[in-house]
């Protein structure tokens, strides 16, 4: 299994709701990251997960809450909103240290709507 | 903290032309480089990495780029565009723990 598998594929919500993004991997990687992309510009990292431990987190605010429950997922939690949340939040995996087969492997997104 | 430039946020070509998208690193040590696609409302591909082995990497869909230390570059060449090429592209840099990306070059293939 090389793919990141990440769910739902689109989502809607509001500023009051809860929700959650889920994201999945079994190749065996133990970084996991979490990143945003607004539209006409590139990924900005958001969080990285090292042996399922928060290693990196880029001054993201607290209503977004980030969740490693296990070797093999990550988890964005959403509370509370903005409208300028709304973007395409990719997750991504890859080896800890740089090898052979080191590399990044995304996810295909969840695109985040906030009404 | 490493870097990359993009030169070119919009390359347009012809239909069998040579494509050629330019992208720069900022490293004090041999970086991990890599060049993504992404089509619209899509994640990010893998096209090719660099990882210290083989100066002259090659990727899918007929895409390569070559590693130059003296002018730390990893510019992406394709002989021949195809309409199913354009996208957009992202130059990356492994920096310590995260990937860090270049603005982007979106790629336009005229027929």
């Amino acid at each position: 299994d090389t793919e990141v598998t990440q769910t739902p594929k689109h989502l809607v919500m509001g500023m009051t709701n809860k929700k959650s993004l889920k994201c999945e991997q079994h190749m065996g990687h133990r970084a996991m990251y979490w990143y945003k992309q607004k539209a006409k510009k590139p990924p900005e990292l958001m969080f990285v997960y090292s042996y399922e431990k928060l290693s990196i987190n880029e001054s993201v605010p607290s209503r977004f809450s980030p969740e490693c429950p296990n070797s093999s997922l990550l988890n964005l939690h959403l509370h509370a909103l903005q409208p300028e949340d709304s973007a395409l939040y990719l997750c991504a995996s890859s080896q800890v240290r740089p090898g052979p087969n080191y590399g990044y492997t995304f996810g295909s997104g969840t695109r985040l709507t906030v009404v | 903290a490493q870097s990359v430039t993009q030169l070119g946020s919009h390359v347009s070509v012809s239909e069998g032309a040579l494509v050629l998208l330019r992208c720069n690193y900022s490293s004090s040590v041999p970086p991990y480089l890599f060049w993504y696609v992404q089509y619209p409302n899509q994640g990010l591909q893998l096209l090719l990495k660099y990882t210290s082995a083989a100066t002259l990497v090659k990727g899918i869909n007929g895409f390569e780029a070559e590693f130059k230390k003296s002018e730390t570059s990893f510019h992406l060449t394709k002989p021949s565009a195809h309409m199913s090429d354009a996208a957009e592209y992202f130059c990356a840099v492994s920096d310590t723990d995260k990937l860090v990306f270049g603005a982007g070059t979106i790629l336009r293939v005229k027929s």
